[in-house]
């Protein structure tokens, strides 16, 4: 079965370093998202990504984040200057659409992210 | 979609106890319901997607029902098993990006 593959599993980096987080969609899904959970508390949306461009974006994705598809393969979301608060499960998704109806929403398995 | 509650937020079971959980969001501007098992260190797995009012869908021993117009859906599981253990997450989908709001789950755990 077509799978969300994320790189890496865990991430450890120090308060005001960058990160880039990885995520593989399924090859044929157009519609791409990151979540996160911060320990404790629900998952919540950070954004969502169609087309190159992102379609839409929650409050707590502010100018430290960024999100890019670099080839045809790879999404990735960029966190610049780390905070403690970053700490979280981070999720990837993908899914497709036909017609008006989105199919096959998939989520990888996450990246544990802990800054120090 | 906001305000998704997830009801208990956790519970403890005897292996072979039948269970439900609920889901409650608000029904404006509803698209569809997902259900997820996600277990520590796993990706969450999908259970079902949910779209009409009414739906009722089934998977083994879990199944789930759905009623958009009044908010809520339903899990339940029958004869739980201590590999039912698991956060067990409602998604509901509103029409704009497909984004999903969850809610903070319901923890369960099924004692041997």
């Amino acid at each position: 079965e077509p799978e969300v593959t994320q790189t890496p599993s865990h991430q450890v980096t120090q308060m005001g370093q960058e990160v880039i987080l990885r995520c593989v969609p399924i090859s044929n899904h157009l519609y791409f998202y990151w979540y996160r959970q911060i320990l404790g508390q629900k998952v919540e949306f950070l954004v969502s990504f169609y087309n190159n461009e992102i379609s839409e974006k929650s409050e707590i994705f502010d100018d430290q984040f960024s999100v890019e598809r670099p080839d045809g393969s790879n999404f990735t979301l960029k966190i610049r200057s780390t905070k403690l608060e970053d700490s979280a499960m981070y999720f990837c998704a993908s899914c497709r659409k036909q017609g008006q109806a989105f199919y096959g929403y998939t989520f990888g398995s996450g990246t544990r992210l802990t800054v120090v | 979609i906001l305000n998704v509650e997830q009801s208990p937020q956790s519970l403890h079971v005897q292996e072979g106890d039948s269970t439900n959980f609920t889901c409650s969001f608000p029904s404006s501007n509803f698209y569809a319901l997902h259900w997820y098992r996600w277990e520590t260190a796993k990706s969450p797995e999908a259970l079902f997607v949910m779209t009409l009012n009414g739906d009722e869908k089934k998977k083994g021993r879990i199944s789930a029902t759905l009623n958009t117009k009044e908010g809520y859906s339903y899990l339940y599981i029958k004869g739980s098993q201590p590999e039912d253990s698991a956060t067990y997450l409602c998604a509901p989908v509103s029409r704009s990006s497909y984004k999903l709001i969850f809610g903070s789950g319901t923890r369960l755990l099924v004692r041997p």
